[in-house]
């Protein structure tokens, strides 16, 4: 059964606080991770999809990193503010290309 | 350039009864997935249309069904409704099938199983 874990569950910080959070994937039979940051009555919105190992991608103040032969990936947020708040989820896709599994998500507040 | 749309956006049946959602993806994408959200699973792959074909299933029973018209629309279907079934269904749309693309999502459309 494949499982995808992130951490933290929650995270509250302060406008101007960096901060970071990881997916962790079954790393056998990797094929590709998505990122998505999904708002509060709104729709998730892609952010990344990362396919290399070693893989580093960047949108502004958000990046991420991927690491396939041990299976986690990184997501960071530099200086946050409010309008990152938001729930960001990662999805991985193994074997079976475009079958996604998907995190439980990490819900950020970024209070100014 | 419009986004992804979805039809109805909000729906309520009861149990026994059966469902047609739709969704219209971004013009020129070819690709469609299906997704449900639950509070007790969290976001779950139902499947992916190109092309007219089903691409890839997630792990649902029967009663959950999909096509693809030759414009890209999509639809899915839920038989026999179960209570269960109450939950946010997402659709998505991107350029090819396979993952390798950004995907992107519609409002969703919110289905109650009373």
């Amino acid at each position: 059964i494949l499982n995808v874990e992130q951490s933290p569950q929650s995270l509250h910080v302060q406008e101007g606080d960096s901060t970071n959070f990881t997916c962790s994937f079954p790393s056998s039979n990797f094929y590709a991770l998505h990122w998505y940051r999904w708002e509060t009555a709104k729709s998730p919105e892609a952010l990344f999809v990362m396919t290399l190992n070693g893989d580093e991608k960047k949108k502004g103040r958000i990046s991420a990193t991927l690491n396939t032969k041990e299976g986690y990936s990184y997501l960071y947020i530099k200086g946050s503010q409010p309008e990152d708040s938001a729930t960001y989820l990662c999805a991985s896709m193994n074997t079976n290309a475009g079958k996604s599994t998907f995190g439980d998500g990490t819900t950020l507040t970024v209070k100014p | 350039k419009a986004g992804v749309t979805q039809t109805p956006r909000y729906l309520i049946k009861t149990r026994g009864q059966q469902v047609t959602l739709s969704c219209s993806p971004i013009s020129g994408h070819r690709s469609v997935s299906w997704y449900q959200q639950t509070p007790g699973q969290g976001l779950q792959f139902l499947f992916e249309y190109f092309s007219e074909t089903q691409r890839n299933k997630g792990n649902f029973p029967g009663r959950f069904s999909g096509r693809q018209f030759s414009n890209s629309r999509s639809e899915m279907n839920v038989s026999t409704l179960e209570l269960g079934d109450s939950a946010l269904y997402l659709c998505a749309s991107s350029l090819s099938w396979g993952g390798l693309n950004e995907q992107f999502f519609g409002p969703g459309t919110r289905l109650t199983v009373l």
